[in-house]
């Protein structure tokens, strides 16, 4: 069965980078795009960017373009997400998330437990 | 981009009840949108995809329909274990989702 699972929780001072992994299992890593999403406290599910482990094509969100990086290791079916220069508005769960169609664009077929990234001095 | 506006923010309803919730792009998205449903410590799950097909597995008292900038999310006959939070995501241009509308039971 699929199945994405993050790294654990972060406390991380302002600043600081933080750097979440997604180990993927059940499915061939190659064929699909992985996204980001957060959700602070409160808040709306926010899209951060992609990555097509196909193809290596990547996407931002101009919110978060100069200080976000996805990124991945095919031998490890796995993806990762560094976001630096963190602020107090960062402090999220932070999900990663598949496409359900082979494409970078789709429905979000299924969820990584989620990381909670807390920013706090 | 593109706006995503949900209505209501929350909702109360009886068990049984027919229950709608709207969310309206401020663009025309075509039919690229879909519905998630999120429970508590939860991550959200895929219930309807492009507009109106429901996911594999999922009860068919869950329904969407619309097209457009105007969309539909209908539980037939409200369950118990309906409670959740329900958001619209459009990904016709990168992707947003909807505020979000919390159910409870009444």
């Amino acid at each position: 069965q699929v199945q994405l699972v993050q790294s654990g929780a972060e406390v991380k001072k302002p600043g600081a980078s933080v750097k979440v992994s997604c180990k993927t299992s059940g499915y061939t890593f190659t064929r699909y795009t992985l996204h980001w999403v957060r959700q602070a406290p409160g808040q709306r599910l926010e899209w951060m960017g992609f990555i097509n482990a196909a193809n290596d094509d990547t996407r931002y969100s101009q919110k978060f373009r100069d200080r976000f990086t996805i990124m991945k290791d095919t031998s490890a079916n796995t993806a990762y997400m560094e976001l630096s220069s963190l602020r107090s508005e960062d402090t999220a769960l932070y999900y990663c998330v598949r496409v359900v169609y082979r494409s970078s664009w789709g429905p979000f077929d299924y969820w990584g437990q989620g990381t909670l990234v807390t920013v706090s001095s | 981009d593109i706006q995503m506006t949900q209505s209501p923010s929350s909702l109360s309803a009886s068990i049984g009840d027919r229950v709608t919730i709207t969310c309206q792009a401020s663009q025309d998205i075509s039919r690229f949108l879909n519905w998630y449903q999120q429970k508590p410590g939860k991550a959200p799950k895929l219930l309807i995809f492009d507009a109106s097909n429901l996911e594999t597995g999922v009860p068919s008292r869950f329904s969407g329909s619309g097209s457009g900038t105007d969309f539909t999310f209908t539980i037939s006959s409200l369950q118990p274990e309906d409670i959740a939070i329900y958001y619209c995501q459009q990904y016709d241009n990168l992707i947003t989702f909807g505020q979000g509308t919390r159910l409870e039971i009444k």
